[in-house]
Order: C-alpha cells, then structure tokens, then sequence
C-alpha cells in the first residue's frame, strides 16, 4: 500500500535535546496528522493540522502542515524520557476518509 | 474525549479457527470505523473502512471472506479472522472517527495462531 515517506528513520538523542522529523509526499493532502505508539498499543493522536501553512502547537510538539500541501513537519522540544517510542505522521487524501501512514520515526531518548 | 476501546488485547489460538476482534467507541459515535494490520517494526496498513450499515470497502489484495467485518452500530464494529492460519498472526489495530474529526486508535489485539 501507499506511504509517506517520513525521516529520519530513527534518533538516539540525549534527555534535553530538540528533535525535528518531516513527512514528504507526491500526493496533495486536506489534513496531516502526527501519532505516537508506544509499544504494544495503538497510536495516540498529538496534533491534527487542517489547513497549509497551519502551525500548531500541543505543550512541546509543534507541527506544520507545508504550504504545498504535500509535506508536514514535527518537532519535539527539550525532550524527556517519556517522549521514547514511534511517532507517525498521517495524511488524509482529498474526498477520502482514509489515511496514508508514514514510515514512521523511532525515537529513543537517553537520561 | 475520543475514546476507542478494543477487544481482547491478546489471542493465541489454534490453525484452523476464527477469531473475533471488537472495535468499540466509548464516547461517540462512530460513523467510520477503520481496520489495520501492523507488522513488526512497520507502519500501519490499512485492510478496510467501515461504515456503519453498509458494507466494507476492503483495500487491494485483502480477503473479504476471510476478514469478515460488521459494523452493526454507530459505537461497535467487528472483525473476525476465518479459518486463521500461521500467516494471520499479526498485531490488528482499529480506529473510529466521528464526520469531519480525526481518526482515534484502539490499544490493538496481537493475534497468534499456532
């Protein structure tokens, strides 16, 4: 099936440090959606984006959805260990319920 | 808010049964409920959308006879695995969402057929 392409695949980042991961796609998008999964759970919604250029904040997540409509952006502030696990970006194509997942971005976060 | 609730977290079972997964919205009503399968260390990969009273859309290459899915309610849709082999075994994942909000994720089911 379709997916976007999201990098980086993984980050090792010390407790403190800023992360920034990006989602890129051909397809034109009406909404991006930023999940995390913990392991052994479903993903937990973060930040929905709605319109391009939309830049929206959720306490030290902030997403933006890109003006061209075909990629989105998160960073994750002055990270904590509790920020570990995957976190997905999540296009919803026009006329469509249906949601296009990303690779995904694994992130690890050491004391 | 948004709450989704899936059930049972967790099913070993024997090649050649059929499970049942249920896919529940505590605290709205589900119009569109979806169903995902994940492979270890991968994303998410859609197998169908459901509408409530209608039938499934299933995506390309995914068995409708062998995912069997009913959305009998606005709060409650269910898949069941026929005849689950080896090859089945996988974490399922399902979302709801109401018109025009995000899609909200259950806690998945991890099936293991032996």
């Amino acid at each position: 099936g379709q997916q976007l392409n999201q990098s980086p695949q993984s980050m090792f980042i010390q407790e403190g440090e800023d992360v920034s991961m990006n989602c890129t796609s051909s397809s034109i998008f009406n909404t991006w959606l930023w999940y995390k999964q913990e392991p052994g759970e479903g993903p937990v919604l973060l930040i929905a984006l709605y319109k391009a250029g939309e830049l929206t904040s959720n306490g030290r997540l902030t997403a933006q959805f890109g003006i061209t409509r075909k990629d989105s952006f998160l960073n994750i502030s002055a990270s904590i260990p509790s920020d570990v696990g995957i976190y997905f970006c999540a296009g919803q194509l026009i006329d469509t319920d249906k949601l296009i997942f990303g690779t995904g971005t694994r992130l690890q976060v050491f004391p | 808010g948004a709450v989704v609730s899936q059930h049972p977290s967790r099913v070993i079972c024997k090649s050649g049964t059929s499970v049942k997964i249920e896919c529940r919205s505590l605290d709205f009503q589900a119009t569109t409920m979806f169903w995902y399968r994940q492979f270890p260390k991968k994303s998410l990969m859609l197998m169908a959308t459901s509408n409530e009273g209608s039938k499934a859309t299933y995506e390309q290459g995914v068995e409708k006879d062998k995912f069997l899915i009913n959305h009998a309610s606005l709060t409650l849709s269910t898949l069941t695995v026929t005849s689950a082999h080896p090859e089945d075994s996988s974490f399922y994942i399902c979302s709801a969402r109401e018109p025009h909000q995000p899609q909200h994720f259950g806690d998945g089911t991890r099936l293991s057929i032996l």
